[in-house]
């Protein structure tokens, strides 16, 4: 059974630090890994990744792929309040087929 | 340009009651899906189509049943509201496959519709 599990559930931090978020993943078929932020409502996209070791950056956040070792960490650098939400990761076996990992619910404290 | 937008955004129901929640996307996007979420258990997808008048199961699709009789209107009906349905439902959609920035696998995201079975 495709899985895909995320570490930790929660984490929370002080504005200013580094985080690192996990996702480990055993897809059939698989595709890519994908990273989505959950505010209060729909999830928003980040990242898509498809080969490893290739880092993907978007301001302070970055990510790569690990295709031997089967994960992905999230990277954000000096996080803002405006950090905090529950990123999600899901991996991707085909166009419809996307299995979502629990999320980590990150907090941000001023 | 409004993306995907769901209704009703939140709606309490009794048992053995039905209901219809409303999915459009005005992105002209082929592919359009409806999941679930629970505490602790993430996205759970339960009925996915592939475009107008097709319709496939997802991960958990007993108790749901789909249309979609236009390519942008996506119908997600309980025929028997049951408390295990209590959750909040997300539509997205995506491009297919074959289009040019390959992003199938991206999804858009409505804001969710929060359903309470009593």
């Amino acid at each position: 059974e495709d899985k895909v599990v995320q570490s930790p559930l929660s984490l929370v931090v002080h504005e200013g630090d580094t985080v690192t978020l996990n996702c480990s993943y055993e897809v059939t078929n698989f595709r890519s890994l994908l990273w989505y932020k959950q505010e209060k409502k729909a999830p928003t996209f980040l990242f898509m990744l498809t080969s490893s070791g290739i880092e993907k950056k978007s301001g302070r956040l970055s990510s790569i792929l690990d295709k031997k070792e089967l994960f992905s960490i999230l990277n954000i650098t000096a996080t803002q309040t405006g950090d905090s939400a529950v990123y999600l990761c899901a991996g991707a076996r085909g166009a419809q087929k996307l299995v979502f990992g629990q999320g980590t619910r990150l907090t941000i404290n001023p | 340009n409004a993306g995907v937008t769901q209704t009703p955004k939140f709606r309490v129901l009794k048992t053995g009651q039905s209901m219809t929640l409303l999915c459009a996307q005005d992105m002209n996007h082929e592919y359009m899906y409806w999941y679930r979420q629970d505490p602790g258990m993430g996205l759970r997808l339960i009925h996915y189509s592939v475009g107008e008048g097709t319709t496939a199961k997802g991960e958990v699709p007993d108790g749901y049943n789909v249309s979609r009789l236009k390519k942008q209107n996506f119908l997600l009906g309980l025929e028997s509201a049951a408390p295990s349905q209590t959750s909040v439902y997300f539509c997205a959609s995506s491009y297919s496959m074959g289009h040019i920035d390959s992003g199938a696998n991206v999804l858009t995201f409505g804001a969710g519709s929060r359903l309470t079975v009593l």
